[in-house]
């Protein structure tokens, strides 16, 4: 079963920064966080990772909080081509094995 | 750029088919993964393989087997295909290092299995 939890949906004006939360109340001290998005007919991408301290790239910037059981996905200025399903994933410590949950489906709008 | 190709987009066959789902990653990737993608149920694991002529099971192996005989080729089997079947496929690779924190998955485009 996944180990977290996302709000199904959510808009967002496009420019506007659009911030993702996940739940992830369980995770244990060596997982690390990842994101991934999916735009609609295409696979996966990968968008950003951590462990516990906030990381930034080009696309995006995770916030993670101190006692690790949430973060948040952060797209500084959303466009319409961000439209997309996004995932938050606690990657197995053992296994290394990405286990997908619902994920949250962002809407960016004109 | 990391290019992980599958060999159709979309698929349409009949039930008690055997069925073949090709995927090809050209960056040495030593980990292979097939995925289901069904509305609700998100991304599930059915397969994955850690090197070649390995293989692991994932979460709803049921119904399905893999073929890896060379690194850059992970196959995915029905042997006799099923409605429920019906599904997009996802095949996905990966560097092996567990160990460290970059582990991206690099995903192909899908191909969507239509059982009739």
């Amino acid at each position: 079963d996944a180990k977290t939890t996302q709000p199904p949906s959510m808009d967002c004006a496009e420019g506007r920064a659009a911030n993702l939360p996940c739940n992830h109340s369980t995770i244990s001290g060596n997982e690390y966080v990842y994101w991934y998005r999916q735009i609609h007919s295409q696979g996966p991408q990968y968008i950003i990772h951590g462990l516990k301290n906030n990381e930034t790239n080009e696309m995006a910037s995770l916030i993670i909080t101190e006692d690790r059981k949430s973060s948040t996905l952060i797209l500084p200025h959303a466009t319409l081509r961000d439209t997309a399903v996004y995932y938050c994933i606690v990657r197995e410590s053992n296994t290394g094995k990405l286990i997908f949950g619902q994920g949250t489906t962002l809407q960016v709008k004109p | 750029d990391v290019k992980v190709t599958q060999s159709s987009r979309y698929l349409v066959k009949r039930t008690g088919e055997k069925v073949f789902l090709e995927c090809v990653q050209d960056m040495d990737h030593e980990n292979m993964f097939w995925y289901r993608q069904d509305p609700g149920l998100g991304l599930r694991l059915i397969y994955f393989s850690y090197d070649v002529k390995m293989k692991e099971k994932g979460d709803i192996p049921e119904g399905y087997s893999v073929s890896r005989e060379k690194k850059e080729r992970f196959s995915l089997i029905l042997e006799s295909a099923s409605t429920n079947q019906t599904s997009m496929y996802l095949c996905a690779s990966s560097t092996q290092v567990w160990d460290r924190s970059y582990n991206e998955q690099f995903f192909g485009p899908g191909t969507r299995l239509t059982v009739l």
